[in-house]
């Protein structure tokens, strides 16, 4: 199988303040993951393209200094959102695609609730 | 970035099937298309891809045009858990990398 696991599943953090979100790909390598952005009745809206040892590729319009990604290893990738303030308020979701798999592949996290108030 | 088009939403009964169309008319020749379903407040779920020939696995069953221009994913007895938005999504390389570009998807509702 390939699992993904995102944590934590909800928080609620002060306006101004930072917040760390894992993903990790539990029984498989990870060389790309990807954050997504999903607001209330809306789609997935990738924000990044995080890949291992290197800088995640951004989005056009995704604050780079905002929306902080580390992949420092084959099975974890963290977005810190920074100074968060109330319109960041999203659902978050990670995504990995399992190293050596073709074009298939793609296993989602279960996803942050982040309200900032 | 080749584009899907999906109706809104669509309606169903328990126990009965379900086609759900995807019109990719700018599909290029390299790209797989792909289903995800996303339950509420939930990451997507794989469900299914193809490139060209028609696929079947336990959950659904990917019809695609002989142009690859359109396909069907078909849910054969549909349940209320299948009660789901689900994405037809192309996949390939853009801008160098190979990612996922979610649509807005069709809401499904099954109907008891």
């Amino acid at each position: 199988g390939a699992v993904v696991s995102q944590h934590p599943s909800w928080v609620i953090c002060k306006s101004g303040t930072s917040v760390k979100i894992e993903c990790r790909s539990l029984d498989f390598q990870a060389t790309t993951m990807f954050w997504y952005r999903q607001f209330p009745k809306q789609s997935l809206m990738l924000m990044a393209t995080s890949n291992e040892g290197s800088k995640a590729t951004y989005e056009q319009g995704v604050e780079k200094d905002k929306f902080l990604i580390n992949h420092a290893s084959l099975t974890l990738s963290t977005l810190t959102v920074t100074s968060a303030h109330p319109e960041d308020s999203s659902f978050y979701i990670c995504s990995a695609k399992k190293r050596g798999r073709g074009d298939y592949g793609y296993t989602f996290g279960s996803g942050t609730r982040l309200t900032v108030v | 970035d080749a584009k899907t088009t999906q109706p809104n939403s669509m309606e169903s009964n328990e126990e009965e099937p379900v086609h759900l169309p995807c019109n990719h008319s700018t599909i290029s020749g390299t790209d797989y298309i792909h289903w995800y379903r996303q339950l509420p407040s939930q990451g997507p779920e794989y469900v299914i891809h193809g490139l060209t020939s028609n696929v079947n696995n336990r959950m659904a069953s990917l019809a695609i045009a002989e142009d690859r221009k359109s396909s069907t994913l078909i849910l054969h007895r549909a349940t209320l858990r299948d009660a789901a938005v689900y994405y037809c999504i192309l996949t390939g390389l853009i801008q160098g990398a190979q990612k996922l570009v979610f649509g807005q998807g069709t809401r499904l509702t099954i109907n008891p």
